[in-house]
């Protein structure tokens, strides 16, 4: 069974600053997808990027970015110019491609501050 | 941009009662999910659904649950005796568009079911 880890449980950042956010996950698949959910105080789930295991080159969106070791299996999110509007929880999750709907496996969150 | 819905946004109840939590997926989307998220903790797959039928579910989808698409848009979670803890929330997810990459699982807000 896949399982994705977050070793830090919380984080804070200054504004405009800089931060990495940490997961690993384990699996023996070869083919599969990672993602980074957002998760704000209202709770909603809010997918901030993805990135598909096949492809070397990392995901990009906007301030966001990856750094995808698939060897090492490990997934970390980079946040630049940090804003007060990334205060949320953030979630690692994990995909395999064995169907079309196979479910997503979550890490357990990093809660992160961004301070003015 | 179409968004998956779910009612009630909060569900108080007793121990021992029955609960049904609804969501609309997005439209012509083919997977549902339902997950859940106890407080402070991550979140966690419950089962899929996809023609009609479950296509995976969880240790945690004990007899307890069930799942059903009565109308061909709305998709429910029925809780048939509630314990403490299932408080928690309630996320429901679809996916599937023909067509699209990643089968991205798109996220409703969620129902905070609290049982007393």
């Amino acid at each position: 069974a896949q399982t994705v880890t977050q070793s830090q449980p919380e984080m804070s950042v200054q504004e405009a600053e800089t931060v990495t956010l940490s997961c690993t996950y384990d699996t023996s698949e070869n083919n599969y997808y990672l993602f980074w959910y957002k998760q704000p105080p209202s709770r909603q789930m809010i997918l901030v990027i993805r990135q598909e295991a096949y492809k070397q080159q990392n995901a990009t969106e906007n301030r966001f970015s990856v750094n995808f070791q698939k060897a090492a299996k490990s997934f970390s999110l980079k946040i630049s110019d940090s804003q007060l509007g990334d205060t949320a929880m953030y979630f690692c999750a994990f995909r395999g491609l064995v169907s079309g709907n196979t479910p997503l496996v979550f890490g357990k969150g990093t809660r992160l501050s961004v301070i003015a | 941009e179409p968004e998956v819905t779910q009612t009630p946004s909060h569900q108080v109840t007793q121990m021992g009662q029955e609960v049904i939590l609804r969501c609309v997926p997005i439209s012509n989307h083919l997977y549902f999910y339902w997950y859940r998220q106890i407080l402070g903790q991550k979140v966690e797959f419950l089962v899929s659904f996809y023609n009609n039928e479950i296509s995976e579910k969880s240790e945690i989808f004990d007899d307890q649950f069930s799942v059903e698409r009565p109308d061909g848009s709305n998709f429910t979670l029925k809780i048939r005796s509630t314990k403490l803890e299932d408080s928690a929330m309630y996320f429901c997810a679809s996916s599937g568009k023909r067509g699209a990459p990643y089968n991205e699982q798109f996220f409703g807000p969620g129902t905070r079911l609290t049982v007393l």
